[in-house]
């Protein structure tokens, strides 16, 4: 079974860094996008950004909350997807899920389970 | 601006059939969607990918309760013989180049 562990989650300060990782299993990793989603406290799910695979160049999209602040990486000799977080906002506490894009569509066929961002002082 | 609108809640008998709606914005009318669902205190699970002509391909273990249509510019995901389980939010999803899209989600509450 396909499977995504998200790590990294924990209390940081307002303006502070913090980088997620996204560790996947069961599936050949490279050849797929990867996005972060996140979900605030009693919210909707948000798009965060993605990065595309070797294929396409690992370039990257991000949504417009957090372009210029948040950059998403890959390993993929490692199966693993990050992002990093740069000048926190207290508005950026969430839940953040990694999810994997569909081969033919982009869609999210697999997310994981999550892992919780808390910017507090 | 590609834009996904869902109705906040919905609620349906257990036992019973209900029908969720979401609406690409105009201009979108062709795009295809994907449903997420998302029960208490857990993340989000893809159910299925769903085009403009009512085609969709489930994900591995989505029951045959769960099935979606089209038209025009509105996307369904039905349940039937609805099961407490199924009380959760839903999530439609979209993309466009270089952007992906959420609904706001619908609360479905199983009287």
């Amino acid at each position: 079974e396909v499977q995504l562990v998200e790590s990294g989650g924990g209390l940081v300060q307002p303006g502070r860094s913090l980088r997620l990782s996204c560790t996947a299993s069961r599936f050949t990793f490279g050849d797929y996008a990867m996005s972060w989603v996140r979900q605030a406290p009693g919210k909707g799910l948000e798009w965060v950004g993605f990065i595309r695979s070797k294929s396409y160049g690992m370039t990257t999209e991000y949504a417009a909350s957090v372009k210029g602040r948040f950059t998403i990486s890959r390993d993929d000799s490692r199966g693993i997807a990050y992002l990093q977080m740069n000048s926190l906002k207290t508005e950026d506490t969430a839940v953040y899920y990694c999810t994997r894009e569909a081969m033919v569509l982009p869609y999210f066929d697999c997310w994981g389970q999550g892992t919780l961002v808390t910017v507090s002082s | 601006q590609l834009v996904l609108t869902q109705s906040p809640s919905a609620s349906a008998s257990l036992g019973a059939s209900v029908k969720l709606t979401c609406t690409l914005s105009s201009g979108h009318s062709s795009y295809a969607i994907a449903w997420h669902q998302q029960q208490p205190e857990k993340g989000p699970r893809y159910l299925m990918n769903l085009y403009s002509d009512g085609s969709h391909n489930k994900g591995d273990g989505i029951p045959d309760r769960f099935s979606g249509s089209s038209s025009g510019a509105e996307r369904y995901l039905t349940i039937s013989s609805l099961q407490s389980e199924d009380e959760a939010d839903y999530y439609c999803q979209t993309w466009g180049t270089g952007v992906r899209v959420f609904g706001g989600g619908t609360k479905l509450t199983v009287l």
